[in-house]
């Protein structure tokens, strides 16, 4: 089964508010990373956090990691309409030692004007 | 300069026929991947190659081979398709593991639809 679960599934909001997504996966982790994809696209990299963080900044994103209750939060300030597409967090388990993205379901933000 | 690049974008095909979809990518990594996009969104790894060698082998029907001619190259061969393949599949690349960057980068997709 899928290691994580995003919620919301959907989220719309307009432009200028802030978007908070979350994320729970089920087992030790080397990192987790957040990826944005817009419709009929491949993924794209925003942010990386290792498991030894707590927080990162990237421009307009924040992520967060609670290692301790095994989730993580994307939040994106000022959104923009451009910011409109799907986000997927995805972890790299602790065991196993390669490079193997197990992804959630993924968060569809839609940013009105 | 495209970073990782698919061929085809789009693929339609009758059940039972066997297809290939080619990936290759000029970013100098070591690693690549493929990965399968469901009809309701989910991402799910199904093989990766470091220099070559296949590395992780997700529990995909034999149907499916996947080919690293060199480093640069992943393609993936659909044997006997069926209807439950159609799905798009990205390819994606990273340096190899334990290098510190995990970042993936991934190809625009290939669309398959099986009749």
């Amino acid at each position: 089964s899928q290691q994580g679960e995003e919620d919301p599934q959907a989220l719309s909001i307009q432009e200028g508010e802030n978007a908070t997504m979350n994320c729970s996966y089920k087992t030790s982790i080397n990192n987790l990373q957040w990826y944005r994809q817009n419709s009929g696209r491949g993924l794209v990299h925003l942010i990386l956090i290792r498991s030894n963080e707590r927080e990162k900044h990237s421009g307009r994103l924040r992520v967060t990691l609670d290692t301790s209750k095994k989730s993580s939060s994307l939040l994106i300030t000022a959104s923009r309409a451009a910011d409109t597409a799907s986000y997927f967090c995805a972890t790299v388990p602790f065991s196993g030692g390669y490079n193997k993205l197990i992804f959630g379901a993924g968060t569809r933000l839609a940013v009105h004007p | 300069d495209t970073a990782v690049s698919q061929t085809p974008k789009y693929l339609v095909t009758q059940m039972g026929n066997d297809k290939s979809i080619k990936c290759e990518q000029n970013l100098g990594h070591d690693t690549m991947y493929w990965y399968k996009q469901d009809s309701k969104k989910f991402l799910k790894i199904m093989f990766s190659y470091n220099n070559k060698e296949l590395i992780i082998n997700e529990t995909v029907p034999n149907r499916f081979s996947p080919k690293s001619p060199d480093k640069a190259h992943l393609n993936l061969h659909i044997n006997s398709l069926e209807l439950g393949d159609s799905a798009v599949y990205f390819c994606a690349s990273s340096q190899s593991p334990g290098q510190g960057k995990n970042e993936q980068f991934f190809g625009p997709g290939t669309r398959l639809t099986v009749l």
